[in-house]
């Protein structure tokens, strides 16, 4: 089946850092999404991206439409301890079927 | 609003019992997964329904079965549990036409 490849496959960054993690796929996805997981809870959705070359924000977050549908980028900047977390991203094309998910990027922030 | 819901938060199971998972939305989602999460690793699909009366295998779904009798609930069965289904379950739903897919608190398992 279909595969994402997310990396890096965890980080550890400064209190105030700025942060970038990526996400690439063999195959084209219409819909790109970003999620975040704290710890013990569930993944909850941080960022859509519907359009090839599309750059949307979210406060501190950015993410980007890759312009080939193959991949998708995420940053967050100014880092603060709060960002600690899984970050998954998930490809998504139409109808029944499943979001895709990667393995996720954990990012840990040294106060 | 509660969104999807998941009982129980933790359980111990010993090799070979049974037990059963309870999942439930009230958000009127026609589609609903379940996903397992091994330590440090990402979402491995289960099964998957796109609405009542319907299911489909997902990525890893050997030794599990689910059921959707209804909208709102989907229960996932562990018949003979092995020390593998040792992980954290998550079952979500989504809309039918939409992206946003909304993850319940999880389920903490441990088969000893």
């Amino acid at each position: 089946g279909q595969q994402l490849n997310q990396s890096p496959q965890s980080m550890f960054i400064q209190e105030g850092e700025d942060v970038s993690m990526n996400c690439t796929s063999s195959s084209i996805f219409n819909t790109w999404l970003w999620y975040k997981q704290d710890p013990g809870e569930g993944p909850v959705l941080l960022i859509a991206l519907y359009k090839a070359g599309e750059l949307t924000s979210n406060g501190r977050l950015t993410a980007q439409f890759g312009i080939t549908r193959k991949d998708s980028f995420l940053n967050i900047s100014a880092s603060i301890p709060s960002d600690v977390g899984i970050y998954f991203c998930a490809g998504f094309n139409s109808g029944n079927t499943p979001l895709v998910f990667g393995k996720g990027t954990r990012l840990s922030v040294i106060a | 609003n509660a969104g999807v819901t998941q009982t129980p938060k933790f359980r111990i199971l010993k090799i070979g019992q049974s037990m059963t998972l309870q999942c439930t939305q009230d958000m009127n989602h026609n589609y609903m997964y379940w996903y397992r999460q091994d330590p440090g690793m990402g979402l491995k699909l289960i099964y998957y329904s796109v609405g009542a009366g319907i299911t489909d295998k997902g990525e890893v779904p050997n030794g599990y079965n689910v059921s959707r009798s209804t909208t709102e609930d989907f229960p996932l069965r562990l018949e003979l549990a092995a020390p593998s289904q040792t992980s954290v379950y998550f079952c979500a739903a989504r809309l039918a036409g939409t992206y946003e897919q909304y993850f319940g608190p999880g389920t903490r398992l441990t088969v000893t």
